[in-house]
């Protein structure tokens, strides 16, 4: 079946570094890939898509892209700031039933 | 903001009682569903729906029922909580194109906090 696997967290950094969280899958077929983020206290809002092989995905500064060949999607930023603070939650959709599978998130910790 | 809206958004019941959870959307979105998140695991699916009296089961779905009579509404039924219930309830709705299309992504209601004591 379908499953996403993100790294574990938390992670913590200190504001302006580069961040990167990996997230790689399983699936039959060639699904759309997603990035969602939560904020403290809220639900899951979209932040980036890619939906086929070498798209990226971009927004907010963060950046995301389909590889194919190593079944990846890691997101990463350049500069992070204390509001990106939140859980980042890699995801895909496969054509089946239009329901996304979500990885397990991975909460991001930005220190002034 | 999507048209989504849940309630409540905080609850406390006791267990053994009956709790309704309702999801509310203005966007005439085909697809609803109904995720529990617990730390730990992440988001799981417990119901979805695809149309108008058409639901099937996710992942997590014992204890849980649903109906969904018009379009807009998506409830959730926990038909005698336990404390193991106790948990953020999201709704997400999403489209699909006219050529079910899947790119788009869902979009999530802000959670109903319940706490089964």
């Amino acid at each position: 079946g379908n499953s996403v696997t993100q790294m574990e967290g938390p992670v913590t950094l200190s504001e302006e570094a580069f961040l990167t969280i990996n997230c790689t899958y399983t699936a039959t077929g060639y699904p759309s890939l997603f990035w969602y983020v939560q904020y403290p206290g809220e639900g899951l809002q979209l932040l980036l898509k890619a939906t086929k092989a070498d798209d990226k995905g971009s927004n907010k500064g963060f950046e995301a892209t389909y590889r194919k060949e190593t079944t990846s999607f890691h997101l990463e930023k350049g500069s992070v700031q204390v509001s990106d603070s939140a859980v980042y939650f890699c995801a895909l959709r496969y054509n089946a039933g239009n329901m996304l599978t979500f990885g397990g998130g991975t909460r991001l910790m930005v220190k002034p | 903001d999507a048209g989504i809206t849940q309630s409540p958004r905080h609850k406390v019941t006791e267990t053994g009682t009956p709790v309704t959870l309702r999801c509310h959307q203005t966007e005439n979105h085909r697809y609803m569903y109904w995720y529990r998140q617990d730390p730990g695991h992440g988001l799981r699916l417990i119901h979805y729906s695809y149309g108008v009296k058409d639901t099937d089961k996710g992942e997590v779905s014992d204890g849980y029922s649903v109906s969904r009579s018009k379009t807009e509404d998506f409830l959730l039924t926990l038909e005698s909580a336990t404390s193991s219930q106790t948990s953020v309830y999201f709704c997400a709705i999403s489209e699909t194109g006219r050529r079910g299309n899947i790119n788009y992504g869902y979009t999530f209601g802000s959670g109903t906090r319940l706490t089964v004591v």
